[in-house]
């Protein structure tokens, strides 16, 4: 177990539909990131937050491509008008303490756009 | 842009033999690195890491190797088990935080009965 769920696990939407993926880490007031998994590929960075503060969203895909961390606590990540280019796995991850050293990544939410 | 590379894409091994997955990464300011296993429909899960200041480092039946003056990594994987069956990624990052970890694509790990 490493700390992060991921909910829904998986997703298949229609292109032009909005989706939106959940992440509950363990502990608060941590380190949380956002990353992007196509097929056969490594994962891919796309933003992260220090407590609630969204430290870094330029590496976001495209401005359709946004998330939040009300509080500090869990994480969402919302897809507007998704394309079937976003068909991917979508993985939170955290980390200990103040963010240096291993990701602790969750099961992912996969996303399938029709 | 600088980049963590693969050497082989799959590699198949016989049960109990010793596995050797390799990495090529190109930046040179990386100072730590570590190999993930991602089985099938989970996410990736640590295995070993290693800063720049070592060249190897040993595990619970595996073992990383570090050559700084090639930039290469290798994972060792000692008497390889039917569980070790996924797809291995190492990753780099200069300076330990996870907005800067730089995957490559992975090698998928195959073990033969």
């Amino acid at each position: 177990d490493t700390g992060v769920s991921q909910d829904p696990r998986h997703k298949i939407t229609k292109r032009g539909q909005n989706v939106t993926f959940r992440c509950d880490p363990i502990s608060e007031h941590n380190r949380l990131y956002w990353y992007r998994q196509t097929l056969g590929q490594g994962p891919e960075f796309l933003t992260y937050f220090q407590n609630e503060a969204q430290l870094e969203k330029s590496r976001l895909l495209s401005d359709r491509f946004s998330a939040e961390r009300p509080k500090g606590s869990f994480s969402t990540l919302e897809i507007q008008r998704t394309e079937q280019g976003d068909s991917a796995m979508y993985l939170c991850a955290r980390t200990e303490g103040q963010g240096a050293g291993e990701l602790f990544f969750g099961e992912g939410s996969r996303l399938t756009v029709l | 842009g600088e980049s963590v590379g693969l050497h082989l894409p799959t590699l198949s091994v016989q049960e109990g033999d010793n596995s050797i997955i390799n990495c090529a990464y190109s930046n040179s300011a990386s100072d730590y690195f570590i190999w993930y296993k991602q089985e099938s429909g989970k996410g990736p899960q640590f295995i070993i890491d290693i800063r720049s200041n070592m060249d190897k480092r040993q595990g619970q039946r595996v073992t990383v190797l570090l050559n700084k003056t090639v930039k290469h990594l290798s994972l060792q994987i000692a008497a390889t088990q039917p569980g070790d069956s996924a797809v291995y990624f190492c990753a780099e990052t200069r300076d330990n935080y996870g907005q800067n970890f730089v995957f490559g694509p992975g090698t998928r790990l195959s073990v033969l009965p």
